[in-house]
């Protein structure tokens, strides 16, 4: 059974960073780019970043370039998002999905980010 | 960016009566491979996104049959036959043709 797990989630001030991860269980993270996808307290979805099989390609949507840096260790089947300058738009559950056949196909439970003074 | 629009966003349906989702893309959603990859998701209430259709009209595994999907090009169609309680929850289209990948903003479903 695959399973996506993130952590790291929290409350943090304007400007800080947090650092999320997402241990992958039941499938090689190696076969596959990766996702953070965003939302919003009672919005809709959005991807942040992706990360190709070897980490040889990285995207970003607009509003996070510069700020977060997202990352991989495929030898410990987990996935990376380090966020910095944080901002209070940035405040959302987070999930780490796999990206398969051109779409999110797995997602994780999802942790929360608060960013709030 | 390519839009995808849903509609309606809040659909009231009685148990055991049908309900049809809409979702329009600003562009075609056929693929170079000849695919059309326009996927629906469905969030219970608390829960993470779970995928219901991919390529328009293919279930996943362990999705209850009442669930199926149509459409072609940019005009795409979400429809449960007997809406049950379980179904409750906000339904989104996504398509994973062009880069960014875009979801529709969701269509709330809820019991009468």
């Amino acid at each position: 059974e695959v399973q996506l797990v993130e952590s790291g989630g929290g409350l943090v001030q304007p400007g800080g960073s947090l650092r999320l991860s997402c241990a992958a269980s039941g499938l090689t993270l190696s076969t596959y780019w990766m996702t953070w996808v965003r939302q919003a307290p009672g919005k809709g979805l959005e991807w942040v970043a992706n990360i190709k099989q070897d980490g040889s390609e990285i995207r970003y949507v607009d509003s996070v370039k510069g700020r977060f840096t997202i990352s991989r260790d495929n030898a410990k089947n987990s996935l990376y998002l380090q966020m910095n300058s944080l901002r209070a738009e940035d405040t959302a559950v987070y999930y780490c999905t796999r990206n398969y056949g051109r779409c999110f196909d797995y997602w994780g439970q999802g942790t929360l980010v608060t960013v709030s003074s | 960016d390519v839009v995808m629009t849903q509609s309606p966003l809040s659909l009231p349906v009685t148990l055991g009566q049908p309900a049809s989702i809409s979702c329009r893309s600003s562009q075609s959603l056929v693929y170079s491979d000849g695919n059309t990859y326009l996927n629906w998701f469905q969030q219970r209430p608390g829960q993470s996104p779970r995928r219901l259709i991919y390529k328009v009209s293919n279930r996943d595994s362990g999705v209850p049959d009442r669930f199926s999907g149509s459409g072609s090009g940019t005009d795409f169609t979400l429809k449960i036959s007997r809406v049950e309680a379980e179904d409750v929850g906000v339904y989104y289209c996504m398509q994973g043709t062009h880069w960014p990948w875009t979801f529709g903003q969701g269509t709330k479903v809820e019991i009468k």
